[in-house]
């Protein structure tokens, strides 16, 4: 199938700092990339869809000032996460789909474990 | 709206024994099916999917079977093993997006 890389697995990183997260479509192009945050033992919240070269829609209660997200090209979206807090701690998944419509599947990144200190 | 529920685990079993997770939907309109699997420390992985009513998808032993009557989606396998230890997600997708289940925590003990 195809890949999703997601770039770092893991970071750590102090309070008061930005950090950019990657997602690439390796084989494929995708013209919409998910952003998802998993707290421990919890399901996937769908924090904001990211579509090429055009702004992110954001779910309700994501604060888009805070994660902010680029999709420049259609194998490339990114969210930054600026000034973290620990609160911001977390796991950060991304997942995009080779084509639109309700029969292609999803395609997840390998996730970035997040801990702000 | 679209939702996904699923049974709340944790769920232990030894090795070679049959595993159920339940999952009920509710949707707009007619949407794909999916189980995805996350291993420790990953992201997620599709395990099997199913488009339609009554279509039944299978891969590594799992099973899973669209059933539109009892908006249900349950997860089968007939005989688990310690490397099926991992948390499974159902999910529906009517369209572009995902909706997620909380996710079932399965561990197979030897």
């Amino acid at each position: 199938g195809a890949v999703v890389s997601q770039h770092p697995s893991r970071v750590i990183c102090k309070s008061g700092t930005s950090v950019k997260i990657e997602c690439r479509s390796l084989d494929f192009q995708a013209t919409t990339m998910f952003w998802y945050r998993q707290f421990p033992k919890q399901s996937l919240m769908l924090m904001a869809t990211s579509n090429e070269g055009s702004k992110a829609t954001y779910e309700q209660g994501v604060e888009k000032d805070k994660f902010l997200i680029n999709h420049a090209s259609l194998t490339l979206s990114t969210l930054t996460v600026t000034s973290a807090h620990p609160e911001d701690s977390s796991f950060y998944i991304c997942s995009a789909r080779e084509l639109s419509g309700r029969n292609t599947e999803a395609f997840f990144g390998q996730g970035t474990r997040l801990t702000v200190v | 709206g679209n939702s996904v529920t699923q049974m709340e685990g944790p769920v232990t079993l030894s090795e070679e024994a049959f595993l159920t997770i339940n999952c009920t939907y509710t949707a707009t309109g007619y949407p794909s099916l999916f189980w995805y699997v996350q291993y420790p420390g990953e992201g997620l992985q599709l395990l099997l999917k199913a488009t339609k009513a009554d279509d039944k998808g299978s891969n590594k032993g799992f099973e899973a079977t669209y059933r539109k009557e009892t908006t249900s989606f349950h997860l089968e396998k007939g005989s688990v093993q310690v490397s099926d230890s991992a948390v499974y997600f159902c999910a529906l997708s009517p369209g572009n997006q995902f909706y997620f289940g909380t996710g079932t925590s399965l561990t197979v003990i030897p």
